[in-house]
């Protein structure tokens, strides 16, 4: 079957500019992360949402970034204001409801000029 | 504060020989752990998880091994392949204070293994 696709795979932006970050869980997954990985470090957790609504919001480094999950499937993570400390790979994972080990994408990776 | 700590940036294996990956972590609250392998340019892949009713885990030529009294987990690969060569992650998740499992992974820094033909 197919895994986490994430959409797009580079995006570069102006620094005070406004992008949005796709991913796509695998069918049937009920639980979506959103984590960040600046080069050297492992992946850093951002969000969880099971189901529609967000259970852990508490990695959002700010009120820049917000994130939704409609319809409990596709998700976009959203930053308003980007800065150039927000340059890193945005992954996404899905998993089913946890603890289970968590499915990855292939990352967008962000660079904010 | 690293709650989840891999102490070894590198590690170079022959081919063929044992490969250990180690992990350290400091929160209590912690009581599942997975290991994932990441390429360039791609996501992390799971490789294998434990939980912490439990003290090893095999699946293939990957072993976890948990000694939860040390909070110290490992990843042993055997034989080593050069397909192997990868940074590895060990990765944390727990219940939190009203007993709720949650889903946050916390990971280490990664460790770089290059497993030499």
């Amino acid at each position: 079957g197919a895994g986490v696709s994430q959409t797009p795979s580079n995006k570069v932006t102006e620094k005070g500019k406004y992008v949005e970050l796709r991913c796509d869980p695998i069918s049937g997954h009920t639980a979506l992360y959103w984590y960040r990985q600046s080069l050297g470090q492992g992946p850093e957790f951002l969000i969880y949402f099971q189901g529609t609504g967000a259970a852990d919001d508490s990695g959002l480094p700010n009120d820049r970034f917000f994130a939704v999950r409609p319809e409990g499937s596709v998700s976009t993570l959203k930053i308003q204001r980007t800065e150039r400390g927000d340059s890193a790979v945005y992954l996404c994972a899905s998993s089913f409801a946890p603890p289970r080990e968590q499915f990855f994408g292939p990352g967008t990776r962000l660079t904010v000029l | 504060d690293q709650q989840v700590k891999q102490n070894s940036p590198s590690l170079s294996v022959q081919e063929g020989r044992i490969s250990i990956l180690n992990c350290d972590y400091t929160n209590s609250m912690f009581d599942y752990f997975l290991w994932y392998k990441k390429y360039p340019a791609e996501g992390p892949t799971f490789l294998i998880s434990i939980s912490s009713i439990k003290d090893k885990n095999e699946d293939g030529r990957f072993t976890v091994f948990l000694n939860k009294s040390a909070k110290h987990l490992s990843l042993h690969i055997v034989p080593s392949q050069p397909g192997d060569s990868a940074v590895y992650f060990c990765a944390a998740s727990g219940r939190n204070a009203g007993g709720t499992s949650y889903g946050k992974l916390t990971f280490g820094q990664g460790t770089i293994l290059t497993v030499h033909p």
